[in-house]
């Protein structure tokens, strides 16, 4: 599977959009990003995936480059319940091997 | 959405004692189920794959004899940590998913291991 390289923290107000980043320049045509979040203690979430087009749910969109080498989880109105770790994970659909980097701590503040 | 539990959510035991770990898919059935240890402020690290009724297949540097993996029905794992010593200290998180899950592997809450 690629590689990723996120920020290792970031903080974010209250009630404003928190747009966290993900470089995966080496990914493969068949690889999709997953986006997880893992709050203290608990286990990871899974949040959002896509393969080239933009993406939204009720937690949250994900944007990707045209050229698929990075990509941008946007989570809209963050809250203080949004604090975790936010993992980006590129993988092969129905490959469940799944490889968690060291992922963006997002703090969000009041 | 589909669920998975892990029992105990926590445990303290003796050095040199066993500990068994239980992940169960609730409300779907697990063809693959994935092992993961997380030590403080560091990421999920994978330990073994496990199919159900085959033998688990371990990530390199993960001591087989030491981290008995037994996946005997499709919605049950367990993870036995033998002879455990204070270094096993650690958060153990499993994870499940279908055959067709394609997309979302299931996550449990984790278990807080504390080897004293």
């Amino acid at each position: 599977d690629a590689k990723t390289t996120q920020p290792t923290s970031m903080d974010c107000a209250e009630g404003r959009a928190a747009n966290l980043p993900c470089n995966h320049s080496t990914i493969s045509g068949n690889e999709y990003v997953y986006w997880y979040r893992q709050i203290h203690s608990q286990g990871p979430q899974y949040i959002i995936h896509g393969l080239k087009n933009n993406e939204t749910n009720e937690m949250a969109s994900l944007i990707i480059t045209e050229d698929r080498k990075s990509s941008t989880l946007i989570l809209p109105h963050a809250t203080l319940r949004d604090t975790a770790v936010y993992y980006c994970i590129v993988r092969v659909l129905n490959n469940n091997d799944m490889r968690f980097g060291a992922g963006t701590r997002l703090t969000v503040k009041p | 959405g589909a669920v998975v539990s892990q029992h105990p959510s926590w445990v303290i035991c003796k050095s040199g004692t066993s500990v068994k770990i239980e992940c169960r898919s609730l409300d779907f059935q697990a063809t693959t189920m994935f092992w993961y240890r997380q030590f403080p402020k560091q990421s999920l690290m994978l330990m073994a794959t496990s199919n159900e009724g085959s033998k688990a297949t371990y990530e390199q540097g993960v001591e087989k004899d030491k981290f008995l993996i037994n996946h005997a029905s499709l919605t049950l794992s367990t993870l036995t940590v033998t002879s455990a010593h204070p270094e096993d200290s650690s958060f153990y998180i499993c994870s499940a998913a279908t055959g067709t899950s394609g997309y979302e592997q299931y996550f449990g809450p984790g278990t807080r291991l504390t080897v004293t």
